[in-house]
């Protein structure tokens, strides 16, 4: 099973629009990062949220984190064909093991 | 400052191999964290190493291993290769200990087994 579940799989969105990716875990976070992966590449780092109701923004990416609920969204405004990619979650948990999510595989249309 | 590096970029091995990558970290980063990415699993933890000791260890078998240098270089080390060996390994370096702290990855190394 899957610790941590990212939804939607994919998604295909025309340039300009707005969209979520949400992410969560199935055991208390530490730590909840996201990254953004081009295909057959590294992973690039784009934020790591700490706190409970930590909200982090980066140009046109916005980032929450809710503890409750263990779940945090990544927030795209005005999409842009750069920000095709496929967006990974990852998480401490405890026993200092780093878990992925699923990952989201996005596309936007110019 | 320069990024994680991975060598070799692609690579093509026959089963039953044995195949050695390496990952030179960030200048200053001790932590050198490797996974293994597929189509089917995803990206999935394989091994952390701290000041040249193993500190995390996913579920891997035994022919997966790692070892990490004075100089917090690290390799790793698949042995009897099997088609299923095939995947993008990605290494990633950190400041310290993986918790709590950003890792920065390197581009991988594509592995092919036939």
């Amino acid at each position: 099973s899957q610790e941590l579940e990212q939804s939607p799989q994919s998604l295909i969105v025309q340039e300009g629009k707005n969209l979520t990716i949400n992410c969560t875990s199935s055991k208390t976070l530490y730590g909840l990062y996201w990254y953004k992966q081009k295909y057959g590449e590294g992973l690039i780092f784009l934020m790591m949220l700490q706190k409970g109701g930590e909200e982090k923004s980066h140009e046109k990416i916005t980032a929450k984190l809710d503890e409750k609920k263990q779940q945090s969204s990544l927030h795209i405004t005005a999409s842009q064909p750069s920000h095709a990619g496929i967006y990974l979650c990852g998480a401490d948990t405890i026993g200092n093991q780093f878990y992925f999510g699923t990952g989201t595989s996005l596309t936007v249309i110019p | 400052k320069a990024g994680v590096t991975q060598t070799p970029r692609y690579l093509i091995k026959t089963r039953g191999q044995q195949v050695t990558l390496s990952c030179s970290p960030i200048s200053g980063h001790r932590s050198v964290s490797w996974y293994q990415q597929t189509p089917g699993q995803g990206l999935q933890f394989l091994f952390e190493y701290f000041s040249e000791t193993q500190r995390n260890k996913g579920n891997f078998p035994g022919r997966f291993s790692g070892r990490q240098f004075s100089n917090s270089r690290s390799e790793m080390n698949v042995s009897t290769l099997e088609l299923g060996d095939s995947a993008l390994y990605l290494c990633a370096s950190a400041k310290d200990r993986v918790a709590s702290y950003e890792q920065y990855f390197g581009p991988g190394t594509r592995l092919t087994v036939t």
